[in-house]
């Protein structure tokens, strides 16, 4: 399978722990997003890379938040100190952007993970 | 702030009825707008990205079109199967996907 993957898939934490979730993109996309999805909302975007570059973050993205992607391939997204509002589900998409054209490019998505806070 | 809409929330339909969903974006600094599927327990799955006013694509029974001067594209869904049930989500794409709240469709067998 060559699409994205997400691991864990789903977690239960109570509140106050530290969680870190990972991605696992397409290979050779340049481009990698993190998404939050709460009930009965779209998802709200959270932040992204541009090979190992974070390029933007969401004011949604608290201090307690943090995101890497070390060498431009996986990434990882860690909360500390959870709390019951972050109970979500939490989406990696991975794209290759043309950084050369003006262009849109298709995003294409994990199957996310769940976190549950207790 | 960005503001996606989408309408109706929910809807329930008999198998092979015809519907149609909502998608309202800001009409100013357009760039494109990306149509998802999402079935429970699935990946988000791409269904179109529409650049240009008066676009039409087709994806065998499913259709968009997009108006990007009024702000709002369509997806029609002709002759509704049992395995059409989703969760239909639109998003302007500004770099980042600005995502509605999604229509979620049930088809009844």
């Amino acid at each position: 399978d060559t699409g994205v993957s997400q691991d864990p898939r789903h977690k239960i934490t109570k509140r106050g722990q530290n969680v870190t979730f990972r991605c696992d993109p397409i290979s050779e996309h340049n481009r990698l997003y993190w998404y939050r999805q709460t009930l009965g909302q779209g998802p709200e975007f959270l932040t992204y890379f541009q090979n190992e570059a974070q390029l933007e973050k969401s004011r949604l993205l608290s201090d307690r938040f943090s995101a890497e992607r070390p060498k431009g391939s996986f990434s990882t997204l860690e909360i500390q100190r959870t709390e019951q509002g972050d109970s979500a589900m939490y989406l990696c998409a991975s794209s290759l952007k043309d950084l050369g054209a003006k262009v849109t490019e298709t995003q294409y998505f994990g199957p996310g993970t769940r976190l549950l806070v207790l | 702030i960005l503001n996606v809409e989408q309408s109706p929330q929910s809807l329930h339909v008999q198998e092979g009825d015809s519907t149609n969903f909502t998608c309202s974006f800001p009409s100013s600094n357009f760039y494109a707008l990306h149509w998802y599927r999402w079935e429970t327990a699935k990946s988000p799955e791409a269904l179109f990205v529409m650049t240009l006013n008066g676009d039409e694509k087709k994806k065998g029974r499913i259709s968009a079109t997009l108006n990007t001067k009024e702000g709002y594209s369509y997806l029609y869904i002709k002759g509704s199967q049992p395995e059409d049930s989703a969760t239909y989500l639109c998003a302007f794409y500004t770099g980042k996907l600005i995502f509605g709240q999604g229509t979620t469709l049930q088809v009844k067998p």
